[in-house]
């Protein structure tokens, strides 16, 4: 079945460091991948997104490539401030009318001032 | 004007109880879903519904009922409360396809002593 591995974490990083989370996938059909966030006592917030090979997903200073030679999705981010604390997922989502979301399992992310 | 809206927000009862947990959407979406988020964050679907219509039902305990009166409307009974069931319940909508992003609700912290 599908699945998302996430990078173990947590990371802690000082403000205005480059960020990486890796993130890498294994599915049966040309899925959509997502990055999510949640930030302390909150739901989930769609970060970013790409639905085909080689598409960039971007949003608020973060990006990631969909790349399907190396079934990888990995979430960057030149600078981070502390208000990017959180907890990242990565996801996807197969299309079709059964489509529902697999999350990898999560990265929490500190940045301290 | 919320998107995706759970009630109750928290929700604190004693083992063997029944209790519901109510979701609204009002994005026109087609599907609606159930997460589980455990205390390790981890994120897993247990149910989603397509226009009134159970679509995925993933392992879930029989004491777990989802009901969908109508298409902006998805709930959640549970029946016999386990400790085990304490977690942070996510209501989730999108338009049939997988390939558009989901909207999650603020999530419902359920515990269950």
């Amino acid at each position: 079945g599908d699945s998302v591995t996430q990078m173990e974490g947590p990371v802690t990083l000082s403000e205005e460091a480059f960020l990486t989370i890796n993130c890498t996938y294994t599915a049966t059909g040309y899925p959509s991948l997502f990055w999510y966030v949640q930030y302390p006592g909150e739901g989930l917030q769609l970060l970013l997104k790409a639905t085909k090979a080689d598409d960039k997903g971007s949003n608020k200073g973060f990006e990631a490539t969909y790349r399907k030679e190396t079934t990888s999705f990995h979430l960057e981010k030149g600078s981070v401030q502390v208000s990017d604390s959180a907890v990242y997922f990565c996801a996807l989502s197969e299309t079709g009318a059964n489509s529902k979301l697999t999350f990898g399992k999560g990265i929490t992310l500190s940045v301290r001032p | 004007d919320t998107a995706v809206s759970q009630t109750p927000k928290y929700l604190v009862t004693q083992m063997g109880n029944d209790k519901s947990i109510k979701c609204e959407q009002n994005l026109g979406h087609d599907t609606m879903y159930w997460y589980k988020q455990d205390s390790k964050k981890f994120l897993k679907i247990m149910f989603s519904y397509n226009n009134k219509e159970l679509i995925i039902n993933e392992t879930v305990p029989n004491r777990f009922s989802p009901k969908s009166p109508d298409k902006a409307h998805l709930n959640l009974h549970i029946n016999s409360l386990e400790l085990g069931d304490s977690a942070v319940y996510f209501c989730a909508s999108n338009r049939k396809g997988g390939g558009y992003g989901y909207t999650f609700g603020s999530g419902t912290r359920l515990t269950v002593v």
